[in-house]
């Protein structure tokens, strides 16, 4: 398993400011993605960043908007630029670990953005 | 690609009572399944998954689901609810092979266990 802890946990923000959001996990992984959780809604993939190589975004997200450090294999942080009240969500990091045939997500607790 | 359908934004339960939340999948070849809980102001918390083998899958907290491979479906059941099974239910997909894709989330479904 992975113990993943995320700072800040929580923040209020303001329109236009930016904000990086950190990831710490207690072992070494490969894989390693940021989710989106809007108000009411289900978890939306952000990004996949990977060690050593310039993070895939998936449909609908932008390096500019979300840019995405991945710094070594127990470190990542997103960046929420330009904040608008639409950014309000919980963003979650998530990492891979391999365990048999199957590779098994884990998930850190989350950090509440609200933008005002 | 592969989508995760849950059918039902809220299921309310008596305690004590059977409950069912319900998941259906599609992806492509055979699937790896997920249940995940979050409880309010705090992450997901794993709470059992179908890799292979016997369908019927048990997990935490008493919970159990069993996967239907005609019906593609993976619904999430427990014979005695409890008021501190209230909270938000995600079931995930993702398919069975040796690449690295990440989870993909159905929107969830809300469960309000009533004493």
């Amino acid at each position: 398993s992975a113990v993943i802890s995320q700072k800040p946990s929580r923040d209020i923000c303001q329109r236009g400011t930016s904000l990086t959001i950190q990831c710490q996990v207690d072992s070494q992984v490969t894989m390693m993605f940021w989710y989106r959780q809007q108000p009411g809604q289900s978890l939306t993939l952000i990004a996949t960043a990977n060690q050593g190589s310039e993070a895939t975004y998936e449909s609908g997200f932008v390096i500019d908007k979300f840019p995405i450090s991945r710094p070594n294999l127990t470190f990542s942080t997103l960046t929420v630029s330009n904040m608008s009240p639409e950014d309000s969500s919980i963003y979650l990091c998530s990492v891979e670990m391999r365990g048999g045939s199957y590779n098994e997500q884990f998930f850190g607790p989350g950090t509440r953005l609200t933008v005002l | 690609a592969q989508s995760v359908a849950q059918p039902e934004d809220q299921v309310n339960v008596a305690e004590g009572n059977p409950l069912t939340v319900k998941c259906t999948y599609s992806v492509s070849g055979n699937p790896y399944l997920f249940w995940y809980v979050q409880y309010p102001n705090r992450g997901l918390q794993f709470l059992l998954k179908y890799i292979t083998g016997d369908n019927l899958v048990k997990g935490s907290y008493g919970f159990e689901a069993e996967f239907n491979k005609s019906q593609t479906s993976f619904h999430l059941k427990k014979p005695s609810a409890l008021v501190s099974d209230s909270a938000l239910y995600f079931c995930a997909v993702t398919p069975q092979y040796s690449g690295n894709t990440p989870l993909v989330f159905g929107k969830g479904t809300r469960l309000s266990v009533i004493a």
